[in-house]
């Protein structure tokens, strides 16, 4: 059974803090990895997606990966309270679209 | 705004009868996929279609089926619902299959309660 797993949370960080999201997966064939963020209510949205190991800038945004380690994580610089939302981890296979998704870690960001 | 929309947003049924859900993806899209979200849970993968064939499945049974049409628009079709079916069905559609930087653009979801 392939999995993905996301530290627990919800995880609390004052406004301008960094935020750092964790997520392991368990299919070492997994080519590509996404970060979503979810408002209540809401469909995810994409935030950013890598394939590479390193780490990859976008904004306020990185997304690191370590193939080896089966590990990717998410932090965000200088935290605003619209960050405030789930944050899905989702890893893909290339052979066909089939995307498993981590069970999400609650963020707060606190003014 | 991802262009991709489902009907109906809000759906309640009770047990033992059949749904039909409705998705309407990006033009030129011919690859949808179709998820289950429980409440406080991650999207779980049902199946995804590709040019109008299933293309992969996830754990979920028979009575979860579904159908592509040439106009980028597809349905998920389940009978004999159970309690367990209430939760947010996600579509989401990309460009082409396969590729390793393919966006999955969801639409906004259809709750269905199952009294």
């Amino acid at each position: 059974q392939k999995e993905v797993e996301q530290n627990s949370g919800p995880l609390s960080v004052p406004e301008g803090a960094i935020a750092s999201l964790n997520c392991t997966y368990s299919d070492r064939g997994s080519q590509s990895f996404f970060w979503y963020r979810q408002y209540s209510g809401k469909s995810p949205e994409l935030i950013m997606f890598i394939y590479s190991n390193g780490d990859k800038e976008d904004g306020r945004f990185t997304a690191q990966l370590n193939k080896a380690s089966q590990y990717v994580s998410l932090l965000i610089r200088d935290s605003q309270p619209s960050d405030s939302a789930t944050y899905l981890c989702a890893v893909k296979e290339t052979s066909y679209d089939k995307v498993i998704f981590g069970p999400g870690t609650s963020l707060s960001v606190i003014p | 705004e991802t262009g991709v929309t489902q009907s109906p947003t809000h759906l309640i049924k009770t047990r033992g009868q059949q749904v039909t859900l409705r998705c309407s993806s990006q033009s030129g899209h011919n690859t949808v996929s179709w998820y289950q979200q429980a409440l406080g849970q991650g999207p779980q993968f049902i199946f995804q279609y590709y040019r109008e064939e299933e293309n992969g499945r996830g754990n979920f049974p028979p009575r979860f089926s579904g159908l592509q049409f040439p106009n980028y628009s597809s349905e998920l079709n389940v009978n004999a619902l159970e309690l367990d079916d209430s939760a947010l069905y996600l579509c989401a559609s990309t460009l082409d299959r396969g590729r390793r930087d393919n966006e999955q653009f969801f639409g906004p979801g259809t709750r269905l309660t199952v009294l």
